[in-house]
């Protein structure tokens, strides 16, 4: 069975710090990975995504890939209170499958 | 990033009922639609896979008959939930993928809260 693990926090960092959630995975085939934010009672929204080993960067948020490792983390520079929710890794095999969710990570950011 | 929506945001309905949920994605085509259901404070769990034009495949353990889903187009998928009972009640969610290349994307609307009395 697919699983994907991740650490449930909840995981604190100070206004303007670094935060990094990490995520591995089971199935050595899988392709395509992804990051959700979700907001308490809200759904969960696509922040970012990533394909091939390395880094990612879109804004304040870096994805890494380390499929060797099946390790994928998401940093979050200059963390903002707003940035407070669930982070949720998503991993995903070729073509149409199902995405297979962590449990997800809280994140606080402290002002 | 594309844009999906959901109706009703939230709704209210006496044990016995039924309730339709309706799931549309407003600036893309999306051939496969997920249904999910989430519990407060519990992970995503999938309910179904929705595709234009045939029929639902559905996770173990959900009932089809009680989850009845039409992907009637290419930008609307319904979930109709058959006598609701009051476990019924939770936030259900879907979601449209979109597809270019090789890149398959999920978005997600924003959920309806079923409750059931």
């Amino acid at each position: 069975q697919k699983e994907v693990e991740q650490n449930s926090g909840p995981l604190s960092v100070p206004e303007g710090a670094i935060a990094s959630l990490n995520c591995t995975y089971s199935d050595r085939g899988s392709q395509s990975f992804f990051w959700y934010r979700q907001y308490s009672g809200k759904s969960p929204e696509l922040i970012m995504f990533i394909y091939s080993n390395g880094d990612k960067e879109d804004g304040r948020f870096t994805a890494q890939l380390n499929k060797a490792s099946q390790y994928v983390s998401l940093l979050i520079r200059d963390s903002q209170p707003s940035d407070s929710a669930t982070y949720l890794c998503a991993v995903k095999g070729g073509g149409s499958e199902k995405l297979v969710f962590g449990k997800g990570t809280k994140l606080t950011v402290n002002p | 990033g594309a844009v999906v929506s959901q109706h009703p945001s939230w709704v209210i309905c006496k044990s016995g009922t039924s309730v339709k949920i309706e799931c549309r994605s407003l600036d893309f085509q999306a051939t496969t639609m997920f249904w999910y259901r989430q519990f407060p404070k519990q992970s995503l769990m999938l309910m179904a896979t929705s595709n234009e034009g045939s029929k639902a495949t559905y996770e173990q353990g959900v009932e089809k008959d009680k989850f009845l889903i039409n992907h009637a187009s290419l930008t609307l998928s319904t979930l109709t939930v058959t006598s609701a009972h009051p476990e019924d009640s939770s936030f259900y969610i879907c979601s449209a993928e979109t597809v270019a290349g090789l890149s398959y994307e999920q978005y997600f609307g924003p959920g309806t809260r079923l409750t059931v009395t």
